[in-house]
């Protein structure tokens, strides 16, 4: 069974300050790793993910995640936070199962930036 | 980037009545669609998964007869609330994987809210 925990159901950073939105997970295959961002009142969108490859992977809006298979972590970070992104942040591993895509989401991250 | 749509993006219902939520892949082939739903303050739920020209796999605990999907065609699903509640008034959201995913990416539709009275 695959699984994802997100440390922090709140975080709150200054604006300027890093951001760090912890992701952890379980699985028994190597997974598929995503990271979606939702901003109040839409559905979801696609930050960035990790499939194979390099394991620090880039994003849109300056947000970047590195695999690290030997902590299963999967962290979301940025450098300088944004007003704009205020948001909820949701980790997700997905995987195939017996021919069929199995998705896992944690429970989510709101981050509150302040000025 | 590929594009899902959900329509409506948000409905009143009353008690008793039946809606149905659309969800389009715009510019690709969906082989697979996911119907999710987000409960205030808590995660996004699993509902089911379907597939083109098959039958939806539900998610345990979620009743088959109230919540029927129909994946008619490979850009098309659509979820139909039977016999609606107040309790199932909740943020309803689609995703698709297209035919070719590269990475089995998954794309996400804006949401439905639906509100039952």
């Amino acid at each position: 069974a695959q699984s994802v925990t997100q440390l922090g159901s709140h975080v709150s950073v200054s604006e300027g300050a890093l951001v760090l939105l912890r992701c952890n997970y379980s699985s028994s295959v190597p997974p598929y790793l995503f990271w979606y961002v939702q901003y109040p009142n839409q559905g979801l969108q696609l930050l960035l993910k990790y499939t194979t490859g390099a394991t620090l992977v880039k994003g849109i809006n300056g947000f970047e995640a590195e695999f690290k298979k030997s902590e299963t972590s999967f962290h979301l970070t940025k450098p300088s936070a944004h007003m704009s992104d205020a948001a909820e942040y949701f980790c997700a591993v997905i995987l195939n199962s017996g021919g069929y895509q199995k998705v896992t989401f944690g429970t989510g991250t709101k981050l509150q930036v302040i000025p | 980037g590929a594009v899902v749509s959900q329509h409506p993006s948000r409905v009143i219902c009353k008690s008793g009545t039946s809606v149905k939520i659309e969800c389009r892949s715009l510019d690709f082939q969906a082989t697979t669609m996911f119907w999710y739903r987000q409960f205030p303050k808590k995660s996004l739920m699993l509902m089911a998964t379907s597939n083109e020209g098959s039958k939806a796999t539900y998610e345990q605990g979620v009743e088959k007869d109230k919540f029927l999907i129909n994946h008619a065609s490979l850009t098309l699903s659509t979820l139909t609330v039977t016999s609606a509640h107040p309790e199932d008034s909740s943020f309803y959201i689609c995703s698709a994987r297209p035919r070719r995913s590269p990475g089995n990416t998954i794309y996400f539709g804006e949401g439905s809210w639906l509100t039952v009275v």
